[in-house]
């Protein structure tokens, strides 16, 4: 029972460079989210998907892109990154509106 | 923009003390409230989950309570332990998507 997994766990980038965050759900949940938690400034929503073929923009989605993949998997990507989206990323989904959530283990970014 | 604040920020009690940690909200009309904890470096463990239609939630030594009317909420740890040492934050969903945090109560139980 893996619930939302995270890859990688750890990622170093240089400023420019872009990559994409992998996250993997199996609870056959209907919703799935990205949050970025940076120290001082608590958990901020970047993008949700409230059901599978639909993205929303939260509250902080710039410099950040995401893709639906299937009811499975939601994708973040970062096509240029700059040292502001050093952070932990997390990912969480959850089955209904007004459901609980259940996060992944996060993903550690540096940009340099 | 709903605010979400907890109240203290850090707190550090003896082992078997029973605690309350606070949450207060903003924007009264929420669909749901959540609890979560954190451990250093690791994810979100949700505790508790009040819908907007309920008082209060329990779950083995704790309490989780709502007033929508006030906007707050408390979650109430009996009988704490070294265990219990963890990062404790609120959420609030008014849409019953996104949740917005408060920054935590960093919790110390020590022996």
């Amino acid at each position: 029972n893996a619930g939302v997994t995270q890859t990688p766990k750890f990622q170093v980038l240089k400023t420019g460079q872009s990559m994409t965050l992998q996250c993997a759900q199996d609870m056959n949940h209907n919703s799935m989210y990205w949050y970025r938690q940076d120290p001082g400034m608590g958990l901020r929503l970047i993008y949700y998907s409230a059901s599978e073929g639909t993205t929303d923009k939260g509250e902080v989605p710039n410099g950040y892109n995401v893709s639906r993949l299937n009811k499975r998997e939601f994708s973040l990507r970062l096509e240029s990154a700059a040292p502001s989206q050093t952070s932990v990323y997390f990912c969480a989904s959850s089955r209904d509106p007004g459901d609980g959530y259940t996060f992944g283990s996060g993903t550690r970014l540096t940009v340099v | 923009k709903q605010e979400v604040t907890q109240i203290p920020a850090a707190l550090s009690v003896p082992e078997g003390e029973n605690l309350v940690l606070n949450c207060s909200f903003t924007d009264s009309a929420i669909y749901n409230l959540q609890w979560f904890r954190q451990d250093p470096g690791k994810g979100l463990t949700s505790l508790l989950l009040i819908q907007s239609s309920q008082r209060e939630q329990t779950s083995g030594r704790l309490n989780a309570s709502l007033d929508k009317s006030s906007g707050r909420s408390t979650l109430y740890i009996a009988a704490s332990q070294p265990g219990d040492s963890a990062t404790y934050l609120c959420a609030v969903s008014n849409s019953g998507y996104a949740l917005n945090f408060g920054k935590g109560t960093s919790l110390l139980v020590t022996p």
